[in-house]
């Protein structure tokens, strides 16, 4: 595709409920990172997958945040028994290859925003 | 843990007015990515420094890497309205690509 996509685009749900975010990364980019950004800071990196495996999930901010990348393209963030401190866009961005090679560029999504009530 | 900081963190200025924001990170970083993000947008990557005092121009904006490549700086001359958003430098964690993001530094530009 022609850039990073993200859907939906805005998400409301109800504290407790589930939620799932989509990211359809650049076509070809084996690296997929998801982040959290919330009112006036910069992206907070969650999770990384290198292919179809989470590289590096240091971010993510406790056992009620998931992801998974199971065909190594599209991934879903998910998260259980939402709390109104999740509410925050949630960015996906891609990279041609990852693993650990400075100089790739991640590009970004649109970001899903999700609110919490 | 890997901190980055930028300054100042709100920036208002008069068009044609020249702009100038400042990162540093407490660790010393393989490269510096810099994002523009616009009001409600997404991050959008504009350039990459890996080099030791490198300076790189794009048209209006000059980009530069400390010598200890633990600074970096985003110059724009002749501030437009177009050039209004967040500016977000952003360095990986040493041997990864997890991107440590700066705080930010927001212009607004008044015609």
């Amino acid at each position: 595709g022609a850039g990073v996509s993200q859907t939906p685009s805005n998400k409301v749900t109800e504290k407790g409920k589930y939620v799932e975010l989509r990211c359809d990364p650049i076509s070809g980019h084996t690296a997929l990172y998801w982040y959290r950004q919330s009112l006036g800071q910069g992206p907070e990196f969650l999770i990384y997958f290198q292919g179809t495996g989470a590289a590096d999930d240091s971010g993510l901010p406790n056992d009620r945040f998931f992801a998974v990348r199971p065909e190594g393209s599209v991934s879903t963030l998910k998260i259980q028994r939402t709390e109104r401190g999740d509410s925050a866009v949630y960015l996906c961005a891609s990279s041609l290859n990852g693993q650990g090679r400075v100089t790739d560029t991640q590009y970004f999504g649109p970001g899903t925003r999700l609110t919490v009530l | 843990g890997q901190q980055v900081m930028q300054i100042p963190q709100y920036q208002h200025v008069q068009e044609g007015e020249d702009f100038t924001t400042y990162c540093n990170s407490s660790t010393t970083l393989s490269n510096i990515q810099w994002y523009k993000q616009r009001p409600g947008g997404h991050p959008v990557f504009l350039i990459q420094l890996v080099k030791s005092g490198e300076v790189k121009k794009q048209k209006r904006l000059t980009f530069q890497f400390g010598e200890a490549k633990k600074n970096s700086s985003l110059h724009i001359t002749a501030t437009q309205t177009t050039d209004v958003g967040t500016y977000f430098c952003a360095g990986p964690r040493r041997n990864t690509d997890k991107l440590i993001f700066g705080t930010g530094t927001r212009l607004q530009v008044f015609p």
